[in-house]
């Protein structure tokens, strides 16, 4: 079965920089979410969207925004990147409020 | 958000079941109560989830005490690849929480 998709796996940059993810949700799922997990931490929810429209809003910082597109793929764009924002990503989605099923991740490094 | 209790770090033996409890006070009647758990650099894995009754899947056992105010998931026989941080997650909507998950080791 089709699960969440992300790309890049691995990204590298450097402080000050722009950083963008995408995430390829399960066909037909409706729902998509954001999670931000740095090291040695719990997954942190930063932002989900239903249908194409924000839905919830937890810890994402100003200088991060997204976006759900009319494909439903999502995409996570961070600017001015702080070394603190060197974390895994995790991309998520579901369908009518069911099961979450979470992607592999992407993993950011900020140097 | 309903915050969720559980133990740091559990240790079972290969083979033998393993019992990994949460407390939940402060639940609502609406909210669901979800296990994942996450291997080592890979996303979160949903095991199972329940709201009043005793669920049972392939991969678990979820039992809810009467009151909801506490669960406990239970793996009949853990595996080595059964080592991993579990969380135990109350969601009313459509979100999930993560806080303070038990890392359980699983001895051969």
């Amino acid at each position: 079965a089709a699960g969440v998709i992300q790309s890049p796996r691995h990204l590298i940059k450097e402080k000050r920089e722009t950083a963008t993810l995408k995430c390829y949700p399960i066909p037909r799922h409706d729902t998509v979410y954001w999670y931000q997990q740095g090291p040695g931490q719990d997954p942190q929810f930063l932002i989900s969207f239903y249908e194409k429209m924000q839905s919830d809003k937890g810890s994402i910082p100003d200088r991060f925004s997204a976006q759900q597109f009319s494909d439903y793929h999502s995409e996570l764009n961070m600017s001015s990147l702080e070394l603190g924002d060197s974390a895994l990503y995790f991309c998520a989605s579901s369908l009518d409020e069911g099961t979450i099923y979470f992607g592999e991740g992407s993993w950011l490094t900020v140097v | 958000d309903a915050k969720t209790t559980q133990p740091n770090s559990m240790e079972s033996n290969e083979e033998e079941p393993v019992h990994l409890p949460c407390n939940h006070s402060t639940i609502s009647g609406t909210d669901y109560i979800h296990w994942y758990r996450q291997l080592p650099s890979q996303g979160p894995e949903y095991v199972i989830h329940g709201l009043t009754s005793n669920v049972n899947n392939r991969m678990a056992s979820l039992a809810i005490a009467e009151d909801r105010k506490s669960s406990t998931l239970i793996l009949h026989r853990a595996t080595l690849r059964d080592a991993a941080v579990y969380y135990c997650s109350l969601n009313a909507g459509n979100m999930l929480t993560f806080g303070g998950g038990t890392r359980l080791m699983v001895k051969p």
